[in-house]
């Protein structure tokens, strides 16, 4: 089954806006995490959150975990045009692996 | 701060050529996976190996795949015949134990078949 689904496909803000994004998943998990990706790279750690948490903060990201609704936010407060990349979420079960979701494409204007 | 390295940035193939990926875990690691990305689509798991096995593997990593770690730093993939349909991002990952801790992913080696 696919895990970990992102909405909206993709967002369009202005510099010092916030920016929301939605992962939906449908097993249970281990833990949530959040990775970002610029154009063409690699994938950058943002945050994991475990099964037994709520919410987190790291910095300007704040990851919220609802395991009854299945579901994650991530906000980035204050974004910059540097925050301008790919957001994909990626559950972990006991299956030992991540399964990303499709990814919510931010641009941030300056 | 210890980072997951990959080489070859780029390769390009011809199809039916072997080829193999090469990575470079973190040091106190010792969970590795290799996942791939299509371009334009989502990122997907291959394989995971720990302990010198092969852990799980995903209904993409069919026999013309296969993973080793051949010393105690490197940890390779090899596509013995590749096809088109293999041109994709590669991304080598590793992390101390899952559950408790992120995967460090690599910068990726992009895969060109022709």
């Amino acid at each position: 089954s696919q895990q970990g689904e992102e909405d909206p496909q993709a967002l369009s803000i202005q510099e010092g806006e916030n920016a929301t994004m939605n992962c939906s998943y449908k097993t249970s998990i281990n833990n949530l995490q959040w990775y970002r990706q610029n154009s063409g790279r690699g994938l950058v750690h943002l945050i994991l959150i475990r099964s037994n948490e709520r919410e987190k903060h790291s910095g300007r990201l704040r990851v919220t975990l609802d395991t009854s609704k299945k579901s994650s936010s991530l906000l980035i407060t204050a974004s910059r045009a540097a925050d301008t990349a790919s957001y994909f979420c990626a559950t972990f079960s006991n299956d030992y692996k991540l399964s990303f979701g499709a990814g919510t494409t931010v641009t941030v204007r300056a | 701060e210890p980072e997951v390295t990959q080489t070859p940035s780029h390769q390009v193939t011809q199809m039916g050529q072997e080829v193999i990926l090469r990575c470079v875990p973190i040091s106190n690691h010792l969970y590795f996976y290799w996942y791939r990305q299509i371009l334009g689509q989502k990122v997907e798991f291959l394989v995971s190996f720990y302990n010198n096995e092969i852990s799980e593997k995903s209904e993409i990593f069919d026999d013309q795949f296969s993973v080793e770690r051949p010393d105690g730093s490197n940890f390779t993939l090899k596509i013995r015949s590749t096809k088109l349909e293999d041109s994709a991002m590669y991304f080598c990952a590793s992390t101390q134990r899952p559950g408790d801790y992120e995967q460090y992913f690599g910068p990726g080696t992009r895969l060109t078949v022709t």
